[in-house]
């Protein structure tokens, strides 16, 4: 049982708000990352953190960013919500090494108005 | 560009029968492709995954079969059920990126029918 949590699971927020998605995990996993799902199901890499302090752009461009401080939580925060954002978020997690399973937890569903 | 191709987009199937999923990738650097299954209000877990030194590998009453020439590789769901109704996606990744990120295909949805 993957033990990865994100809050909050449902926001809807007006356009121009900050926002911040929480991602936390207790494994103790280096690897973290955050995924953006589609309405038509695909899931596309955002960010990606190898470890504390690092942080890197996926594949999609995204205006949101994400700090690293500390190994358990990988934020991701919208200065400024627009519809365009409203999407599913999914955080993820790994080991480093060989072992290449990622653990994904429940995603935040985001609706800007 | 869409590295991992998927098929087919919507699957029914008879409880009991065989549900067949397949995928194609481009990037001869992928060397890792698992399965993930992903339920309503859930995100994807891993269900099952294979390296391209195998054909074949089964875990229960799910299998993926792989054939690197062709760049391709199926998930076979055998005496489907209701409860595996569900989205499921392939993936595959490279060592050679260092992150180890996922690139998805498209997404399968399978309705079991009863």
């Amino acid at each position: 049982e993957a033990d990865i949590y994100q809050t909050p699971r449902y926001l809807v927020i007006g356009t121009g708000k900050k926002i911040t998605l929480e991602c936390s995990q207790t494994m103790g996993h280096d690897k973290m990352y955050w995924y953006q799902q589609d309405p038509g199901m695909e899931l596309h890499l955002i960010h990606y953190s190898y470890g504390v302090n690092s942080t890197e752009k996926g594949d999609l461009s995204s205006e949101s960013t994400v700090s690293r401080i500390r190994t358990e939580h990988f934020p991701l925060t919208l200065e400024s919500a627009r519809p365009s954002h409203t999407s599913q978020y999914l955080c993820a997690s790994s080991e480093s090494g060989q072992l290449y399973e990622q653990y994904f937890g429940p995603g935040t569903r985001l609706t800007v108005t | 560009q869409q590295q991992v191709k998927q098929s087919p987009q919507s699957l029914i199937v008879q409880k009991g029968g065989i549900s067949i999923i397949n995928c194609a990738y481009e990037n001869t650097a992928f060397d890792y492709f698992p399965w993930y299954q992903q339920f309503p209000g859930k995100g994807p877990a891993l269900l099952i995954a294979i390296r391209p030194d195998v054909s074949e590998k089964k875990e229960g009453r799910f299998t993926i079969s792989f054939n690197k020439s062709a760049k391709q590789f199926s998930l076979h769901i055998m005496d489907s059920q209701p409860g595996d109704s569900a989205t499921y996606f392939c993936a595959a990744s490279s060592l050679d990126t260092g992150r180890r990120a996922l690139t998805f295909g498209s997404g399968t949805r399978l309705q079991v029918q009863p």
